[in-house]
C-alpha cells in the first residue's frame, strides 16, 4: 500500500524558516516525480514545487521561487520542502504528492500526503 | 497563463440525484486533465484524468467528459459519502500546473 506521511509545520513568524518532510513507502520511491501543493485557508489548491525521481531537476511556482527549496533524499525515501523568508501569504495546509506514472513527470498525482498545517503570524 | 474556471462555486442536491460540475479553460488543453475530490482533514483523492479516464477504486457513478476547452465531471446516484470539495486540474504544461477553485458539495 501507497502511503505518504508527511511531519514539520507548524507556526512560525513572518521572515521565518520551516521544513517539511514527506515519507514514501510501498512504491519504488526513487522512480517517481514527487512534489507538493498547497491550500491557503479560504481558497483552493495550489501547487507549489515539483522534483524528477533522480531529483536532478526542480520546479516552483513564481509565488514561492527563491524561497523555498524542494529536494528528496531517495535513500531514505523521503521528500523535503524548505521554506525560508515565509510570509503571511504562504499560510495553510500543505500536501506532499506522487506523481502517477514512473520515469517521467506527469504532475498526476495518485497518491498524496495526510497534509500538514503552516501558519506564519507575529 | 491559462486560467481554469470550476461552476458552481457550491452546490447542494439530495441522495439518489444526479449532479454536474463543469471545469472551463481558457485556452485548449486537449483531454489534459484531471479531477479530484478533497474532505476535510484528509489529502485530495485523484477521481480521473485524461478527462475520462476513472481511477481504479473510484466508484462507477463517477464520470467525466470533455475535451479541448469545457470539461465535465458527472456523479450519478449521488451518495452521503461523496460530500466534498471537487478540483479540476489542468497538466498540459507539466510540471507548470493549475487547479480551479474549487466546487463544494454538499446534501
Amino acid at each position: 500500500e501507497v502511503q505518504l506521511l508527511q511531519s514539520g509545520g507548524g507556526l512560525v513568524q513572518p521572515g521565518g524558516s520551516l521544513r517539511l518532510s514527506c515519507g514514501g513507502s510501498g512504491f519504488t520511491f526513487s522512480s517517481h516525480s514527487m512534489g507538493w501543493v498547497r491550500r491557503p485557508p479560504g481558497r483552493g489548491l495550489e501547487w507549489v514545487s515539483a522534483i524528477t525521481g533522480s531529483g536532478g531537476r526542480t520546479f516552483y511556482s513564481n509565488s514561492i521561487k527563491g524561497r523555498f527549496t524542494i529536494s528528496r533524499d531517495n535513500s531514505e525515501n523521503t521528500l523535503y520542502l524548505q521554506m525560508d523568508s515565509l510570509r503571511g501569504e504562504d499560510t495553510g495546509e500543505y500536501f506532499c504528492v506522487k506523481d502517477i506514472w514512473d520515469r517521467e513527470i506527469t504532475m498526476i498525482f495518485d497518491h498524496w500526503g495526510q497534509g500538514t498545517l503552516v501558519t506564519v503570524s507575529s | 497563463d491559462v486560467q481554469m474556471t470550476q461552476s458552481p462555486s457550491s452546490l447542494s442536491a439530495s441522495v439518489g440525484d444526479r449532479v454536474t460540475i463543469t471545469c472551463r479553460a481558457s485556452q485548449d488543453i486537449s483531454n489534459y486533465l484531471a479531477w479530484y475530490q478533497h474532505k476535510p482533514g484528509k489529502g485530495p483523492k485523484l477521481l480521473m484524468y485524461a478527462a475520462s479516464t476513472l481511477q481504479p477504486g473510484v466508484p462507477s457513478r463517477f464520470s467525466g467528459s470533455g475535451s479541448g476547452t469545457d470539461f465535465t465531471l458527472t456523479i450519478n446516484s449521488l451518495q452521503p459519502e461523496d460530500v466534498a470539495t471537487y478540483y479540476c486540474q489542468k497538466y498540459n504544461s507539466a510540471p507548470w500546473i493549475i487547479f480551479g477553485q474549487g466546487t463544494r458539495l454538499d446534501i
